[in-house]
């Protein structure tokens, strides 16, 4: 069964920086994008990036522009996303999700990773 | 980027009843719209995508509807299950992809 596992919950401090990893199953990585998406307790979602690991091309949200970084190992099968400079507002819910695309080219998240609780505090 | 707006923001319904949603995009996007139901502690979960298509294993009382800005999403015969969060998001401009606020559905 497809599945994407991260890892477990950060408390990091101001200014510092986090890792968090998305560790998938079968070919998923030599087959589909994989994207970050956050979401501040209460709040709704949010993009953060998106990784196409057997391309190797990746794309940022503009906010975050600077201080998040995704990358994949594909030998491990993992895919990371790296933010630095960590600010109060990046306490959140950080996931990963697959991308699959319908016959039609519409681009949708069909399996996602369990959530990585990132919080910000000093 | 796309801003996308869901009402109501919450509601209110009883077990049994029909419920509507709806989700409007700041510009046409065709049919690249996507509905996520998203439960207290877990990742969303894909209803429905490109508009109207049904994902697999998704009961047949969830519905989506529209094209071009305005969207609808559906749920006949609500089931205690059904209670959630529920999410629009456009798939337009990608990788820019861009969520609505989110519509809760509670308990009346």
């Amino acid at each position: 069964q497809a599945q994407l596992v991260q890892s477990g919950a950060e408390v990091k401090k101001p200014g510092s920086s986090v890792k968090v990893s998305c560790r998938a199953s079968r070919n998923i990585l030599s087959t589909y994008a994989i994207y970050w998406v956050r979401q501040a307790p209460g709040q709704g979602l949010e993009w953060v990036g998106r990784i196409i690991p057997f391309v190797g091309q990746v794309h940022y949200a503009q906010k975050l522009q600077g201080r998040v970084t995704t990358t994949a190992d594909t030998s491990t099968s993992t895919v990371y996303m790296e933010l630095s400079s960590l600010r109060s507002e990046d306490t959140a819910v950080y996931y990963c999700a697959r991308v699959i695309t319908t016959s039609g080219n519409v681009a949708a998240f069909d399996l996602w990773g369990q959530g990585t609780m990132v919080t910000v505090s000093s | 980027d796309i801003q996308m707006t869901q009402s109501p923001i919450s509601l209110s319904a009883s077990v049994g009843d029909r419920v509507t949603i709806t989700c409007r995009a700041s510009q046409n996007i065709n049919n690249y719209l996507n509905w996520y139901q998203q439960k207290r502690g877990k990742a969303p979960k894909l209803l429905i995508q490109a508009a109207s298509s049904l994902q697999s294993g998704v009961p047949s009382r969830f519905s989506g509807s529209g094209f071009g800005t305005d969207f609808t999403l559906t749920i006949s015969n609500l089931q205690p299950e059904d209670f959630a969060t529920y999410y629009c998001q456009q798939s337009y401009t990608p990788p820019r992809i861009t969520f609505g606020p989110g519509t809760t559905v509670d308990i009346k």
